[in-house]
């Protein structure tokens, strides 16, 4: 069974500065991965997603995400955050064809203004 | 729009109560899911199903049942067999087209008393 780990628990941070957010999994074959967001009180929103092909990935609100297969990594990152960055970000795998998507302890970003 | 709903938002439940969250979808997707996030925990998988009448367990089925009758509601509910049922449910869909990732609902809020 596939999982995911996203390595810290909580990031604080000053506007303007850069986030990069980690994330491993645990799966040898084909992955599907998925960056995903929930602001406060709000519903959980896709940031990002890799299928296939290049693996830089970019996204909304200025974030990209880089797959690195030899390391089975997915690590998100933003060059300079702001105030509406605060959040909850999940990653999110889901191996080859299996419908299941398992997701990451999550990694809550408070940026400082 | 087509969307994912959850009802209610919030609910209260007494010990040894079994309850009833809601789920639709008008997105035409054939398979649905059931999460449960906790604080730090992220989200953790119930049941899912990817076709009517079939579904299958989660990483953390025991105390909860789903029922698949349409293609636009799955159901949950939530026993007097689930030790700790306080928690965030989340509910959400994919299609057929995975490529566009997966839709999740607005949540509800399920508090023991």
């Amino acid at each position: 069974a596939q999982s995911v780990s996203q390595h810290n628990h909580h990031v604080i941070l000053s506007e303007a500065a850069s986030l990069e957010l980690g994330c491993n999994y645990s799966y040898g074959g084909t992955v599907n991965l998925f960056w995903y967001v929930q602001y406060p009180g709000q519903h959980l929103q896709l940031l990002l997603k890799y299928f296939s092909g290049d693996p830089l990935v970019k996204g909304i609100k200025g974030f990209e995400a880089e797959f690195i297969k030899s390391k089975f990594s997915f690590n998100l990152r933003k060059p300079s955050v702001q105030w509406s960055d605060t959040a909850e970000y999940f990653c999110a795998v889901n191996a080859g064809n299996d419908y299941k998507l398992s997701f990451g302890a999550g990694t809550t970003v408070t940026v400082r203004a | 729009d087509g969307g994912i709903t959850q009802s209610p938002k919030y609910l209260f439940r007494k010990e040894g109560q079994n309850v009833t969250l809601s789920c639709e979808q008008n997105l035409n997707h054939d398979a649905m899911y059931w999460y449960r996030q906790d604080p730090g925990q992220g989200l953790r998988l119930i049941y899912y199903s990817q076709i009517v009448n079939d579904f299958q367990k989660g990483d953390i089925a025991e105390g909860y049942s789903v029922s698949r009758e349409k293609k636009e509601s799955f159901p949950l509910t939530v026993t007097s067999a689930q030790k700790n049922p306080t928690a965030f449910y989340l509910c959400a869909s994919l299609g057929t087209a995975r490529i566009y990732g997966y839709t999740f609902g607005s949540g509800t809020r399920l508090t023991v008393v």
